[in-house]
């Protein structure tokens, strides 16, 4: 199964509403990462929190690290109709080479 | 820099014929990333390289699969021969180290009739 699981699959909100995807994972890492993928095109890193950060901020995102409950949290604020996208957690993991290992993805649309 | 490149954007073939798929990564990054991404199976890793040495080709599907980096600034990924199943976007990324932030291509969209 995936390193990474974002949790919803998808998800729907309304311009101007706060979007709340999460992430899970199974064992210990360096440092967690989140992308974000247009439909069509290829992956672009939004934010990096490492192990030892809690939480970090950038313009609208949020993210949270809780690595007592291996979960992470991106909040994107104010919402806006180019927001919509996929959104992946990726983590490098202790084990396995640290190599980045990429989640499943929340789908998020934002209705104008 | 202009970041990741991929060529071709687009690729249509017939069963069986041989494809190339070619990446030209960032320069100075020593890490470079094959992914293929489906509606079914999302993003998998094909293989990585760094320095131009392949690290882990466990994603690689079968024996028709095949990638090559033979210097710093390219790298091919080659299936010989196709078959419907692999119609995908194929995505090459680099990165500084492997487990640094990656920087995505374009993709090629494959598609095997």
């Amino acid at each position: 199964s995936q390193q990474g699981e974002e949790d919803p699959q998808a998800l729907s909100i309304q311009e101007g509403e706060n979007a709340t995807m999460n992430c899970s994972y199974k064992t210990s890492i360096n440092n967690l990462q989140w992308y974000r993928q247009n439909s069509g095109r290829g992956l672009v890193h939004l934010i990096l929190i490492r192990s030892n950060e809690r939480e970090k901020h950038s313009g609208r995102l949020r993210v949270t690290l809780d690595t007592s409950k291996k979960s992470s949290s991106l909040l994107i604020t104010a919402s806006r109709a180019a927001d919509t996208a996929s959104y992946f957690c990726a983590t490098d993991m202790k084990s396995s080479g640290d190599k980045l290992t990429f989640g499943t993805g929340t789908r998020l649309a934002v209705r104008p | 820099d202009a970041g990741v490149i991929q060529s071709p954007r687009h690729e249509v073939t017939e069963m069986g014929q041989e494809v190339t798929l070619r990446c030209k990564p960032i320069s100075g990054h020593n890490s470079l990333f094959w992914y293929r991404q489906t509606m079914m199976r999302g993003l998998e890793l094909l293989i990585y390289f760094n320095n131009n040495v392949p690290i882990d080709d466990s994603g690689m599907p079968e024996d028709r699969f095949s990638a090559k980096m033979p210097n710093a600034s390219f790298s091919t990924l080659k299936i010989q021969p196709s078959e419907p199943r692999d119609s995908a976007v194929y995505f090459c990324a680099s990165s500084v180290g492997w487990a640094d932030t990656q920087y995505f291509g374009p993709g090629t969209r494959l598609t095997v009739l």
